[in-house]
């Protein structure tokens, strides 16, 4: 099957910081979303980007889906982006099956 | 408010007591979903819902089942828990199958003794 992978696993970051976050997948997806997951473990949509980029507000997101990669962007980080974020796609001809990366972790420190 | 609900938010049960975690949403949504989220191996899914009476197996099926007579409702059934399946799990709910936004439930976690 599919393989996702995140990086960096773990991050650390000063208030106000920018940040880039990696999503690597193995073949090719129907579509990609990015989720945030809170320190109090609520999950939440961020971005559903099968390719090009989008923004909102301080984080945007840019799907290259002919090399494979997706990344998301955190300018002028906050301590409320804590949490750990997570990339999914969807791939072959099953369109309701996601498959997740283990995420990267977010510290942002005031 | 729009809303996924999911009951019981918590639950600690033993080994093969048969249990259901409901969840529910009402924004019309067709698609819906479970995920388990587990330390070290993320989220994953486990059953998802196209519509009304059409279902099919995630990535760990095994132990699991579903059903979706309605469409705001998709509860999880374990027959016969056994402790691996000790787990946070989530369900979720969109508009568009295997695309769009898609809402979380607040989470149920179980412990099976």
């Amino acid at each position: 099957g599919i393989q996702v992978e995140q990086s960096p696993p773990d991050l650390i970051l000063q208030e106000g910081a920018n940040s880039t976050l990696r999503c690597n997948f193995s073949d090719s997806v129907n579509n990609l979303q990015w989720f945030h997951q809170n320190p109090w473990g609520q999950l939440i949509n961020l971005f559903y980007i099968p390719s090009g980029t989008k923004q909102n507000g301080r984080l945007s997101a840019t799907t290259v889906a002919t090399e494979r990669y997706s990344l998301l962007y955190i300018s002028s980080s906050q301590t409320t982006d804590s949490g750990v974020y997570f990339c999914a796609v969807n791939y072959g001809g099953s369109q309701g099956n996601l498959i997740f990366g283990k995420g990267t972790k977010l510290s942002v420190k005031p | 408010e729009a809303q996924v609900t999911q009951n019981p938010r918590y639950l600690i049960t033993v080994t093969g007591k048969k249990l259901t975690v409901t969840c529910s949403q009402n924004m019309n949504h067709e698609y819906m979903s479970w995920y388990r989220q587990d330390p070290g191996l993320g989220l994953r899914q486990i059953y998802y819902s196209m519509n009304v009476e059409v279902t099919d197996k995630g990535d760990v099926p095994e132990g699991y089942k579903v059903s979706r007579k309605e469409k705001r409702n998709f509860p999880l059934i374990l027959e016969s828990p056994s402790p691996n399946q000790t787990s946070l799990y989530f369900c979720a709910s969109s508009a568009q199958t295997g695309g769009g936004s898609q809402y979380f439930g607040p989470g149920t976690r179980l412990t099976v003794l």
